[in-house]
């Protein structure tokens, strides 16, 4: 079956330690985004990369870090740095060029826990 | 740049009745449109989509949604709401060219016996 996977689905973390969220397509989108949900926030673009090896900051960059080696993966690194980490992160890919709309398909979330 | 707002955080109704989440948005042009559902802990799932055409379009689980251009508007609507649909509910809004798709804060659907 195509789809998004991200994982762990769970994970707590202790404060001052980084984590990586990974995220794997098989769809053969071109572009992957992370996503921040927050309670009555919405959706907050973390990071995107259109193309393997480029990314592009989102609104709420700071404090984490992405990489693009494959087409497939995006992982998210929470750092130290980000000051209030706890929260639901959602990961989305679609196709690009020709007639794109920008239609996203998400993976199932991973929630993140600082204690 | 684009916005979307969804002006209702929280929407309470009896099932069986009638539903109706607004969604405004903000671009100079036509843009695309699209509402998502989400049940707790969950991903995304995209219910309906607008591009062009007919304005009234169709989605799954018995929505559908009316794109209006002079009220910058692309309201959600569903004639008997079952308690399976109580969720939150995300419009966004995209104006091609790989451009990110913006989304509004979301309303939360509950639906009472």
């Amino acid at each position: 079956d195509g789809g998004i996977t991200q994982s762990p689905k769970y994970l707590f973390r202790k404060e001052g330690q980084n984590v990586t969220l990974s995220c794997e397509q098989n769809l053969n989108h071109d572009a992957m985004y992370w996503y921040r949900q927050d309670p009555g926030q919405g959706l907050r673009l973390i990071y995107y990369s259109q193309i393997v090896n480029d990314f592009q900051k989102g609104d709420i960059a700071e404090g984490y870090s992405v990489s693009r080696e494959k087409k497939e993966s995006f992982p998210l690194t929470v750092t130290s740095a980000q000051k209030n980490p706890t929260a639901f992160y959602l990961c989305a890919s679609t196709t690009l060029g020709g007639r794109n709309t920008g239609e996203l398909f998400f993976g199932e979330g991973s929630r993140l826990t600082v204690l | 740049a684009q916005s979307v707002t969804q002006p209702d955080i929280h929407i309470t109704v009896s099932e069986g009745a009638s539903l109706e989440l607004r969604c405004n948005y903000s671009y100079g042009a036509t843009p695309y449109l699209f509402w998502y559902v989400q049940s707790p802990g969950q991903g995304l799932q995209l219910l309906l989509k607008y591009f062009s055409g007919d304005t009234l379009v169709q989605g799954i689980k018995g929505f559908e949604a009316e794109f209006k251009r002079s009220q910058s508007s692309f309201n959600l609507r569903k004639p008997s709401v079952h308690w399976s649909d109580a969720a939150e509910y995300f419009c966004a809004v995209g104006v091609g060219g790989n451009t990110p798709l913006v989304f509004g804060k979301g309303t939360r659907l509950s639906v009472i016996a």
